[in-house]
């Protein structure tokens, strides 16, 4: 069974502290690992697509990579308003489709 | 401005009673869902859909209904069948493989 497990479920850091988030997964034949940052009451927001091991992407302070079994999302220099969940989602078969699939999250709060 | 607009933000239900929450995009997506987030349980699928007038049931479609009838709107219902509805509910949309968007969410609560 296709499966999305994120690490940890919660991350308390100061402002500055650099930090890496885990995403791990059994899928077969991946066709996309999505990143997505949620606030709290509001709808998750895309950050990153990953399609194949060795890929990485940048945006401002976070930098997403992915290999054949995990994802990481590497924050470096956190600031307050990375304060958010972080959501990590595969691409999981279902029946004849591809369905986002997604882990539980990660909370990460950035104290100043 | 392209995006997903769901309605209404918050929402309350009475006992015994079906609601409607409303999701329409304009994005041009052929696939749809819609998912249930409860504290530390993360994203739940409830229905999804490839394609106008056709869908499939997610991992916990009991007491809820959905229809495609046009490409932008997919609507939820939420039936009396269904015994803790309480909980925030996204629907999304995407094309093909690639990512999905989302919606701004609809918090439902039983009084």
């Amino acid at each position: 069974e296709d499966q999305v497990t994120q690490s940890p479920e919660a991350l308390r850091l100061q402002e500055g502290e650099s930090s890496s988030l885990n995403c791990s997964y059994t899928v077969s034949g991946l066709r996309g690992l999505f990143w997505y940052r949620q606030d709290p009451g509001k709808g998750p927001e895309f950050l990153f697509t990953l399609y194949s091991a060795g890929e990485e992407k940048e945006k401002e302070r976070l930098k997403a990579t992915l290999t054949k079994k995990e994802s990481f999302l590497h924050i470096t220099a956190p600031k307050p308003e990375d304060s958010a969940t972080y959501l990590c989602a595969v691409q999981a078969r279902a029946g004849g489709s591809y369905i986002p699939t997604f882990g539980r999250g990660t909370s990460l709060i950035v104290h100043p | 401005d392209g995006g997903i607009t769901q309605s209404p933000k918050y929402l309350f239900r009475k006992e015994g009673q079906n609601v409607t929450l409303s999701c329409e995009q304009n994005l041009n997506h052929d696939a749809m869902y819609w998912y249930r987030q409860d504290p530390g349980q993360g994203l739940r699928l409830i229905y999804y859909s490839q394609i106008v007038n056709d869908f499939q049931k997610g991992d916990i479609a009991e007491g809820y209904s959905v229809s495609r009838e046009k490409k932008e709107s997919f609507p939820l219902t939420v039936t009396s069948a269904q015994k803790n509805p309480t909980a925030f509910y996204l629907c999304a949309s995407s094309w093909g493989f690639a990512e999905a968007f989302f919606g701004q969410g609809t918090r439902l609560t039983v009084v």
